[in-house]
């Protein structure tokens, strides 16, 4: 198994520009959750999932929009770049709820 | 509003030694926390998870306790080894809906 997959890895924006982030998980996990950290600062919740067609928002929702047309794909959208949206995104699945999750390696975005 | 904090930033720790992190929560609703593992440019890796209903839970070498009187939560790593230098994180949840991450803490283990 891969497990959870994110690309790309890296990624500069102008702001303005729009963009989809893409996560992938091949482990039929219902639980599927996006997260932004930033530097000095734990995780933060954007949006989550609990199964194919359901998605809600965490903590952080606003300038991002999610899907979830499958089970094994989450991607999440910026509709207009920001220089606050500078962070790393990290995806996460589970197999039920926001229990024992298991993150993807990281997307870096930088927007200028 | 509420959230989770740590006590500290950073630990560092001799090879070999106990390392004690600690974690303090506030929404006395939660009722699952856990702990993640972060290595340098990785995402967060699982090390172990407690419910309220309980006070202790073991894993491999480490150790968290629960203490729902003060909302204390900590991990406890024994004879702590060079790989286990990294950020910690604690997390909790209200019923599995989202998850609140505390800020983090360094630790660094000294050979």
């Amino acid at each position: 198994n891969a497990g959870v997959t994110q690309t790309p890895k890296f990624q500069v924006l102008k702001t303005g520009q729009s963009m989809t982030l893409q996560c992938a998980q091949d482990m039929n996990h219902e639980y599927m959750s996006w997260y932004r950290q930033d530097p000095g600062m734990g995780l933060r919740l954007i949006h989550y999932s609990v199964g194919a067609g359901i998605t809600d928002q965490g903590e952080v929702p606003n300038g991002y929009n999610v899907s979830r047309s499958t089970t094994e794909d989450f991607p999440l959208r910026l509709l207009s770049a920001a220089p606050s949206q500078t962070s790393v995104y990290f995806c996460a699945s589970g197999l039920a709820e926001a229990y024992e999750q298991y993150f993807g390696p990281g997307t870096r975005l930088t927007v200028t | 509003g509420e959230s989770v904090g740590l006590h500290l930033p950073t630990l560092s720790v001799q090879e070999g030694d106990n390392s004690i992190i600690n974690c303090a929560y506030s929404n006395s609703a939660s009722d699952y926390f856990i702990w993640y593992k972060q290595e340098s440019g990785k995402g967060p890796q699982f090390i172990i998870d407690i419910r309220s209903n309980m006070d202790k839970r073991q894993g491999q070498r480490v150790t968290v306790l629960l203490n729902k009187t003060v909302k204390h939560l900590s991990l406890q790593i024994a004879a702590t080894q060079p790989g286990d230098s990294a950020v910690y994180f604690c997390a909790e949840s209200n019923k599995g809906n989202d998850m609140r991450f505390g800020a983090g803490t360094r630790l660094t283990v000294k050979p």
